[in-house]
């Protein structure tokens, strides 16, 4: 497509279930980037993956995060037992080599 | 590590008033360095970046930044604000290699009153 695409737009869950959103880049970037923008947190960086490497996670809060990128593509964070402060909007964003990133829409999480 | 320092986190100003906002990283190396926008409602934007060359770098709608690289620092300026540049901006940076991570301030909010 154009850009980058996340879904689902929104996403309300219950406290201690799992969650998956996803992140469809743009047709041919090599990297992937996903962030957390909380209200008056700015973007909290949480998972990178550049081509084939190993990606870089140092950014993840707690082991209940987690990220894949299947076929250098789609890319999934699974956030498992969700909390509450978890709530946010999760933006993914790509970039090719020169490293201008363009990001997509978001996921707006609610854990009620 | 590196980051990334937006002192300022809300600014307002009247239209035709000058802005300049602060950034500030740390990282000793050479560093690639951005300023993104986010409208209300849309997608954060690129305003504009500086890789290497010219410190004085000119983005989209009037915007410029200048790499001060003995200070650290990568300040948005324009000379003369608008309504419509009602906005939040985030400073970014990346290790100088562009297979290193990208890291954001906390924001700037800019309030313009018409």
């Amino acid at each position: 497509g154009a850009g980058v695409s996340q879904s689902p737009s929104n996403k309300v869950t219950e406290k201690g279930k799992d969650v998956e959103l996803r992140c469809d880049p743009i047709s041919g970037h090599t990297a992937l980037y996903w962030y957390r923008q909380s209200l008056g947190q700015g973007l909290e960086f949480l998972i990178y993956f550049q081509g084939n490497s190993a990606p870089d996670k140092s950014g993840l809060p707690s082991d209940r995060f987690s990220a894949e990128r299947t076929g250098g593509s789609v890319s999934t964070l699974t956030i498992q037992r969700t909390q509450q402060e978890d709530s946010a909007v999760y933006l993914c964003a790509s970039s090719s080599l020169v490293a201008t990133q363009y990001f997509g829409p978001g996921t707006r999480l609610t854990v009620l | 590590a590196q980051s990334v320092s937006q002192h300022n986190h809300h600014v307002i100003l009247s239209e035709a008033a000058s802005l300049e906002l602060g950034c500030n990283y740390s990282y000793g190396g050479t560093v690639n360095l951005f300023w993104y926008v986010q409208y209300p409602g849309q997608h954060l934007q690129l305003l504009l970046k500086y890789f290497s060359g010219d410190p004085l770098v000119k983005g989209i709608k009037g915007f410029e930044a200048e790499f001060i690289k003995s200070k650290f620092s990568f300040n948005l300026r324009k000379p003369s604000v608008q309504w419509s540049d009602t906005a939040e901006y985030f400073c970014a940076v990346n290790a100088g290699s562009s297979a290193s991570k990208i890291i954001f301030g906390s924001g700037t909010r800019l309030s313009i009153r018409p």
